[in-house]
């Protein structure tokens, strides 16, 4: 089945500081990944969707200058937190999917997580 | 996406069948209705997704009535590890990513 692994699962930075966190899929391609921010007792919120070998799209309300996204190939997509500060702590779950819009043949698949603390 | 609405929470004995509900009456006639479920600090996993008919595979089952406005997705056997929070979605077609609601808390009682 499909497998997504992201990398850190658990980072504290301190504030200011910049951090990456990596997303993969390791058995198939994926022109296309999403990143979620979930905070504690909320549920998942879309930030942006990234798109292989071009500008990610983001949701309203997200800074595309602090949650910078690159995807550079068809199996990573990264995503910086640019001058972390405290309220950027939360949980940053990444996703993807083999096909490009659903129509019941597609999964999306999500990574485990990863939990940003920012000090 | 399709509104959906699901109980907050639901209590389920171990062993127990847990059937979980999900509204769904502005679904149209081509939207899939998926469920996913999130443990506690992890993202979440996929569990069924269907059409019109029945679905079943090896975690769980799903029933949706004939004039799809709701379904129902089955434990059959509920464990403690199946205490998750469970979500229920009716993506638009052609629409990329998931949009997630509330969900219903399910907790699995010894």
């Amino acid at each position: 089945g499909a497998v997504v692994s992201q990398h850190p699962s658990w980072v504290i930075c301190k504030s200011g500081t910049s951090v990456k966190i990596e997303c993969r899929s390791l058995d198939f391609q994926a022109t296309t990944m999403f990143w979620y921010r979930q905070f504690p007792k909320q549920s998942l919120m879309l930030m942006a969707t990234s798109n292989e070998g071009s500008k990610a799209t983001y949701e309203q309300g997200v800074e595309k200058d602090k949650f910078l996204i690159n995807h550079a190939s068809l199996t990573l997509s990264t995503l910086t937190v640019t001058s972390a500060h405290p309220e950027d702590s939360s949980f940053y779950i990444c996703s993807a999917t083999r096909g490009t819009a659903f129509s019941g043949a597609n999964v999306l698949t999500f990574g485990a997580g990863s939990r940003l603390t920012v000090l | 996406d399709a509104k959906t609405t699901q109980p907050p929470s639901m209590d389920c004995a171990e062993g127990r069948a847990a059937n979980l509900p999900c509204n769904h009456s502005t679904i149209s006639g081509n939207e899939y209705v998926y469920w996913y479920r999130q443990i506690h600090s992890q993202g979440p996993q996929y569990i069924i997704h269907g059409l019109k008919n029945n679905e079943t595979n090896e975690m769980a089952s799903l029933i949706i009535t004939e004039d799809r406005k709701s379904s129902t997705l089955i434990l059959p056997h509920a464990t403690l590890r199946d205490t998750a929070v469970y979500y229920c979605i009716a993506p638009d077609t052609g629409r990329r990513a998931l949009t997630f609601g509330s969900g219903t808390r399910l907790q699995v009682q010894p």
